[in-house]
């Protein structure tokens, strides 16, 4: 079974800086994974994702590295605003085919003005 | 085109009674998978359809069940519902081999 792990329930950073969000999975069976964000009040939002053909992937400001080997990836943002303030979400595949996802716990971003 | 919708939007029942969530995927989306998000929890998986077809299922009780029509639209039902059951219910849809996931604005659902 696949385990995906977030230790870090909150991280607060301030404007402009850098934000890196981290994930730990246990099962490299599929190796692709997703990012998403979620408001209050609002489903996840797809954010970006990483495939094992890659090691990183950039999306505007937004950048997943993975590695394969210790079995983590990360999510930075840079600069960080106030507008992405909310909790993000790491997925993981899992099932015959990897299709569908266990998510760890959620981090809650704060960035401060 | 129109995204994941799931109604109803809010909702609150009591003990014992049971609940009827519904949910529509994107246009053209076949897989449609359940999720339940409580504070602390994440979002824990509660089963995924295809076709009409349970393909998975996570570690919930059997109070906990689902289906799904001809046209892709899927239900979530739970009967003889606890306190611990309030939650936000979270559906989203996938086309087909693709990866990526959308998600409804969920049902909230209370328990009292």
């Amino acid at each position: 079974d696949q385990q995906v792990k977030q230790n870090s329930p909150s991280l607060s950073v301030q404007e402009g800086r850098i934000s890196i969000l981290n994930c730990d999975y246990t099962n490299s069976m599929f190796d692709y994974f997703l990012w998403y964000k979620k408001y209050p009040a609002e489903g996840p939002t797809f954010l970006i994702s990483i495939s094992s053909i890659k090691d990183k992937n950039e999306d505007g400001r937004f950048t997943v590295f993975l590695n394969k080997s210790a079995k983590h990836l990360s999510l930075h943002i840079v600069p960080s605003q106030p507008g992405d303030s909310a909790v993000y979400f790491c997925a993981a595949p899992q099932g015959n085919y990897g299709q569908n996802f266990v998510f760890g716990p959620g981090t809650r971003l704060s960035v401060l003005p | 085109k129109a995204g994941v919708t799931q109604t109803p939007r809010y909702l609150i029942k009591t003990r014992g009674q049971q609940v009827t969530l519904s949910c529509s995927p994107i246009s053209g989306h076949r897989s449609v998978s359940w999720y339940q998000q409580t504070p602390g929890q994440g979002l824990q998986f509660l089963f995924e359809y295809f076709s009409e077809t349970q393909r998975n299922k996570g570690n919930f009780p059997g109070r906990f069940s689902g289906r799904q029509f001809s046209n892709s639209r899927s239900e979530m039902n739970v009967s003889t519902l606890e306190l611990g059951d309030s939650a936000l219910y979270l559906c989203a849809s996938r086309k087909t081999g693709n990866t990526e996931a959308f998600f409804g604005q969920g049902t909230r659902l209370t328990v009292v």
